[in-house]
């Protein structure tokens, strides 16, 4: 099926750092959401985003709708070891998401 | 807490031998999903009821099938398993609505095939 384009595909980092990761897609969506998955668990979600240009935060998160309505981009702030794990956007139209390939995160102490 | 259960979280089977997952939800949502997840890559639908209607995925082998009994039970069966149905299992909810559209997963049922 259709994916979007996700990166980066993985990346280690130090606690303590930021870090950036970014959604893009040839097709138009009006959602987006971002998800965490811990190892053997379903995706959480941690940020949805309506409306082209919104930006919205979530604690440490900040993950904004691109304005163009074909991607979207997600900061951690200050990372600690608790955010490892893989995070995945997915973009809707209706109510069908279409996902990332995921973005697989580790946090060096 | 309004959320979305799956039972049980770990499922084996032999293969050939039908399993059937189940998923329910407290969060009075019109549309449910069932994915496929291997191997920490995004989730792959397979098929979608939004009320009564049931929506396939193209690609879905015929050896998934799926029942929505009212709106809070979903089940996922797999007629005839084979080794390369192992995989997680996600069932997701969400709520019709063309303004906050959100989907929620429950926390997946792992299915070993033997």
């Amino acid at each position: 099926g259709q994916q979007l384009n996700q990166s980066p595909q993985s990346m280690f980092i130090q606690e303590g750092e930021d870090v950036s990761m970014n959604c893009t897609s040839s097709s138009i969506f009006n959602t987006w959401l971002w998800y965490k998955q811990d190892p053997g668990e379903g995706p959480v979600l941690l940020i949805a985003l309506y409306k082209a240009g919104e930006l919205t935060s979530n604690g440490r998160l900040t993950a904004q709708f691109g304005i163009t309505r074909k991607d979207s981009f997600l900061n951690i702030s200050a990372s600690i070891p608790s955010d490892v794990g893989i995070y995945f956007c997915a973009g809707s139209v209706t109510y069908k998401y279409i996902f990332g390939t995921g973005t697989r995160l580790k946090v060096l102490a | 807490d309004a959320m979305v259960i799956q039972n049980p979280r770990y499922q084996v089977t032999q293969f050939g031998k039908p399993v059937t997952l189940s998923c329910s939800q407290t969060l009075n949502h019109n549309v449910m999903y069932w994915y496929q997840q291997k191997s920490s890559q995004a989730p792959k639908l397979l098929f979608h009821y939004y009320d009564k209607d049931f929506n396939n995925e193209a690609d879905t082998p015929d050896n998934f099938q799926s029942r929505r009994p009212n709106t809070s039970f979903c089940f996922l069966d797999i007629r005839s398993p084979g080794l390369g149905d192992a995989a997680m299992y996600l069932c997701a909810t969400s709520r019709r609505d063309i303004h906050t559209d959100t989907q929620y997963f429950g926390p997946g049922t792992r299915l070993t095939v033997l």
